[in-house]
């Protein structure tokens, strides 16, 4: 069965300064791996995605995401934190032999002017 | 031109009534989902559908009532609300190998 864990409610980060919101997953055969953010009272948006290639996957808004199968993890990232990043941010997991779409609990992100 | 758009955004109710809750996505894709969000913000998936074909059935108690007339729609039917049907209730689209993409919630109040 798959799985995707986000070990952190919430990370607080410094404006300017790097951040990493941090995301497990277990699932049979190559995963296909996800990161949505959402804001306050709205739907969830698509931010980066890894099927496969490149370990190393660019999206929106600055973010980035490293695939590390030896360590099952998916982090997201971003250099330089802005206070509109804060926000709520979700890591998903689906098998391709699958269509289930699993989240993990969410990270609550703060980012302090 | 949204692309996943649900109706209502906010549906306050009594509870023992039923109600429905509608989406569209103009996408073209094949698959859609029926996705519930409660107060702790958790995303728990309660159905698929592919080509007008359920295919991912949840735990979910069977006064929900997905319905797929085309591939463009996917509708939930609510029979006898209860409190706890109390959520934020998301559709969601995709085709293959693609993210999926989300409407804007459908906030369901029951009282």
């Amino acid at each position: 069965a798959q799985s995707v864990a986000q070990p952190e409610d919430q990370v607080n980060v410094a404006e300017g300064n790097p951040l990493t919101v941090k995301c497990t997953y277990s699932v049979s055969g190559n995963p296909y791996l996800f990161w949505y953010v959402q804001y306050p009272n709205r739907g969830l948006q698509f931010l980066l995605k890894y099927i496969t290639g490149d370990n190393l996957v660019k999206g929106s808004y600055g973010f980035e995401a490293e695939f590390n199968k030896s360590q099952t993890s998916f982090h997201l990232k971003k250099p330089s934190a802005l206070v509109s990043d804060s926000a709520l941010y979700f890591c998903a997991v689906r098998d391709p032999e699958a269509s289930k779409i699993i989240f993990g609990s969410g990270t609550r992100l703060s980012i302090r002017p | 031109d949204t692309a996943v758009s649900q109706t209502p955004k906010y549906l306050v109710t009594q509870m023992g009534n039923d109600k429905s809750i509608k989406c569209e996505q103009n996408l073209g894709h094949d698959t859609m989902y029926w996705y519930k969000q409660d107060s702790k913000k958790f995303l728990k998936i309660m159905f698929s559908y592919n080509n007008k074909e359920l295919i991912i059935n949840e735990t979910v108690p069977n006064r929900f009532s997905p319905k797929s007339p085309d591939k463009a729609h996917l509708n939930l039917h609510i029979n006898s609300l209860e409190l706890g049907d109390s959520a934020v209730y998301f559709c969601a689209s995709r085709t293959a190998g693609t993210e999926a993409f989300f409407g804007q919630g459908t906030r369901l109040t029951v009282v």
